[in-house]
């Protein structure tokens, strides 16, 4: 079975902070996901990385998924009350239609 | 586009009844999927369907049955609903292919009784 670590298992910060959220596996991907549920909701995708070393921006998020595709990263520079949730990663191996899920992430940021 | 809907949003059961949770999805996913989400378990895998016609097993398929009616439509049936099963539903589908980008309906919070 594949598992993706996810670390830390809770975050609670306030309003301005840095952070650093991870994904690690002993698996190789072609392709990972991250996504971020808010209380009630479905996740919703972010972003996918596919490629070794590939850093990728959404304002003030920053992805990078690791040069051998086992691990990745999620920084939030600024952190705002809006970014608060539930931070998902996802990876599939090459010709899987079954997505592997960490156990997620929970972010909250205080105002 | 309404991209994936769920219905119920909520419902509550009685130990032993069945009911069906319904999924659409108006995005032409060929894939779609079943999943529960528990406190501290993340979100496990119950049954997939790869593309119209199949339908597959995930990780936690006991009491739960599914339906690809057609393209749009995936149903997760359970037959007698039991305490275990209380939890939330997530179908999500996908265009597959090497990135198996998942698409989440809003989910169907489920408690039985």
């Amino acid at each position: 079975t594949q598992l993706l670590e996810q670390s830390p298992q809770f975050l609670s910060i306030q309003e301005g902070e840095n952070l650093t959220v991870y994904c690690n596996s002993s698996s190789v991907f072609s392709s990972l996901q991250w996504y971020r549920q808010e209380p009630g909701e479905g996740p919703v995708l972010l972003v996918t990385v596919v490629t070794g070393g590939e850093v990728k921006k959404l304002k003030r998020l920053t992805f990078q998924f690791g040069d051998a595709r086992k691990d990745s990263s999620l920084h939030i520079t600024a952190a705002q009350p809006g970014d608060t949730g539930l931070y998902l990663c996802a990876g599939t191996t090459g010709g899987s239609y079954i997505p592997t899920f960490g156990r997620g992430t929970s972010l909250i940021v205080h105002p | 586009n309404a991209g994936v809907t769920q219905t119920p949003k909520f419902q509550v059961l009685k130990t032993g009844q069945s009911m069906t949770l319904q999924c659409a999805q108006d995005m032409n996913h060929n894939s779609m999927y079943w999943y529960r989400q528990d406190p501290g378990m993340g979100l496990r895998l119950i049954y997939y369907s790869a593309s119209e016609g199949t339908t597959d097993k995930g990780e936690v398929p006991n009491g739960y049955n599914v339906s690809r009616l057609n393209k749009r439509e995936f149903s997760l049936r359970l037959e007698s609903a039991a305490p275990s099963q209380t939890s939330v539903y997530f179908c999500a589908g996908s265009s597959g292919g090497a990135y198996n980008e998942q698409f989440f309906g809003p989910g169907t919070r489920l408690t039985v009784l």
